[in-house]
């Protein structure tokens, strides 16, 4: 079953401008994962935040975590036009395994 | 850093073939991978997951006598999509977490497999 939701389902921004999507869960968390997928390929990792820390950069991403409202944020700064994609936020939960449960997902278009 | 690779990208046949879609971690060990189905502009759904050595654990709606698993080594898990119809069409990727023995960590995943069935 999925256990995140993004938020928007899908948005388009002028090259340049920041991008913020959401993500809400449902359950208690080890840590939260959000991924890119072009499209017809694999998934990449982009950055993992644990449920100790509120925030995390890395390069153009800032990713929030609130744990007490069960939710995260992936800001992209700047956009580019490879950044057009699909951005998933993946949970894990705080057991032994390396199971992970993606949400539905944000497809971000940059337009030229 | 670590890499996964998943061969075929993609699958075409006729209604009641079998398809088998492997997926190999080609600089680390993975003692577990994962198999997932994704739809058109979907999310992920886990299918399955592969543990090296011993049985594969599925979740719930996902048929075992459908999709066979086998995770004969430490580098190779594959899927086999038995007597496969046209409900099965869909994208399958598989994933790895990249250090055995350290759980809740990214997964590497492969650039997935598009199968079609006619």
């Amino acid at each position: 079953s999925q256990q995140g939701e993004e938020d928007p389902q899908a948005l388009s921004i002028q090259e340049g401008e920041n991008a913020t999507m959401n993500c809400s869960y449902k359950t208690s968390i080890n840590n939260l994962q959000w991924y890119r997928q072009n499209s017809g390929r694999g998934l990449v990792h982009l950055i993992l935040i644990r449920s100790n820390e509120r925030e995390k950069h890395s390069g153009r991403l800032r990713v929030t975590l609130d744990t007490s409202k069960k939710s995260s944020s992936l800001l992209i700064t700047a956009s580019r036009a490879a950044d057009t994609a699909s951005y998933f936020c993946a949970t894990a939960r705080p057991n032994r395994d390396d199971k992970i449960i993606f949400g539905k997902g944000t497809r971000l278009h940059i337009l030229p | 850093g670590a890499v996964v690779s998943q061969h075929p990208s993609r699958v075409i046949c006729k209604s009641g073939t079998s398809v088998k879609i492997e997926c190999r971690s080609l600089d680390f060990q993975a003692t577990t991978m994962f198999w997932y189905r994704q739809f058109p502009k979907k999310s992920l759904m886990l299918m399955a997951t592969s543990n090296e050595g011993s049985k594969a654990t599925y979740e719930q709606g996902v048929e075992k006598d459908k999709f066979l698993i086998n995770h004969a080594s430490l580098t190779l898990s594959t899927l086999t999509v038995t007597s496969a119809h046209p409900e099965d069409s869909s994208f399958y990727i598989c994933s790895a977490p990249g250090t055995v023995g350290v759980s809740n960590q990214p997964q590497h995943f492969g650039d997935g497999t598009r199968l079609s069935i006619l």
